[in-house]
């Protein structure tokens, strides 16, 4: 599976958007991006997944490049309840899911 | 509520006790896994099962057996642990039918620390 880059951390305030950027520049053609968040001490918490269309559901949406290479996640109004640690992950959809690589991901701390 | 159940959500054992972490979920999912997260690390993958069948052993210490009695269910069992595995044991499943682009559901975790 590609590797992924994340900034370690970021902040936001309440009630922004929250954009979280994604390196995956050695992505392969059949690599979905997949995100999840984890808040402190719960399980990771799946929130969406692309392969190359931008996507959106009541969570959040995705923005991915055109070559690929980086995508973005973006939380269009931010609450406290969103601070948590964001991981974006590519692999190839059909394989084994548990596969995926958790890296350190992105702590975002949303301010009041 | 993910459809991922662990117990207990806390867990405290001496060196020299047996306990086990059990999971069960609700989705209908054919492949469910555990997971160890310590302290400031990653997600670290301990064991795969697919269709009940365990098809994955990442290295771990045989302190760690894992049981899948049938695909909704997924024990752990834990002997003379070290107090360096104390951690945050998660499971999660997922479905890994074709077409399905087999996104991972995860329970709460079952915090363990041995004393």
């Amino acid at each position: 599976d590609a590797k992924t880059t994340q900034p370690p951390s970021m902040d936001c305030a309440e009630g922004r958007a929250a954009n979280l950027p994604c390196n995956h520049s050695t992505i392969s053609g059949n690599e979905y991006v997949y995100w999840y968040r984890q808040i402190h001490s719960q399980g990771p918490q799946y929130i969406i997944h692309g392969l190359k269309n931008n996507e959106t559901n009541e969570m959040a949406s995705l923005i991915i490049t055109e070559d690929r290479k980086s995508s973005t996640l973006i939380l269009p109004h931010a609450t406290l309840r969103d601070t948590a640690v964001y991981y974006c992950i590519v692999r190839v959809a059909k394989t084994n899911a548990g596969k995926s690589t958790f890296g350190d991901g992105t702590t975002l701390t949303v301010k009041p | 509520e993910t459809g991922v159940t662990q117990t207990p959500r806390h867990l405290v054992m001496g060196m020299t006790n047996k306990k086990s972490l059990k999971c069960e979920q609700h989705l209908g999912h054919n492949a469910m896994y555990w997971y160890k997260q310590s302290a400031k690390k990653p997600l670290e993958l301990m064991f795969v099962y697919n269709f009940k069948e365990q098809t994955e052993n990442n290295s771990v210490p045989s302190r760690f057996s894992p049981e899948c009695p049938n695909s909704s269910h997924l024990f752990l069992h834990l002997h003379t642990l070290q107090p360096e595995d104390s951690a945050l044991y998660l499971c999660a499943s997922s479905h890994r039918e074709r077409g399905n682009t087999g996104e991972l559901f995860f329970g709460e975790g079952s915090r363990l620390t041995v004393l």
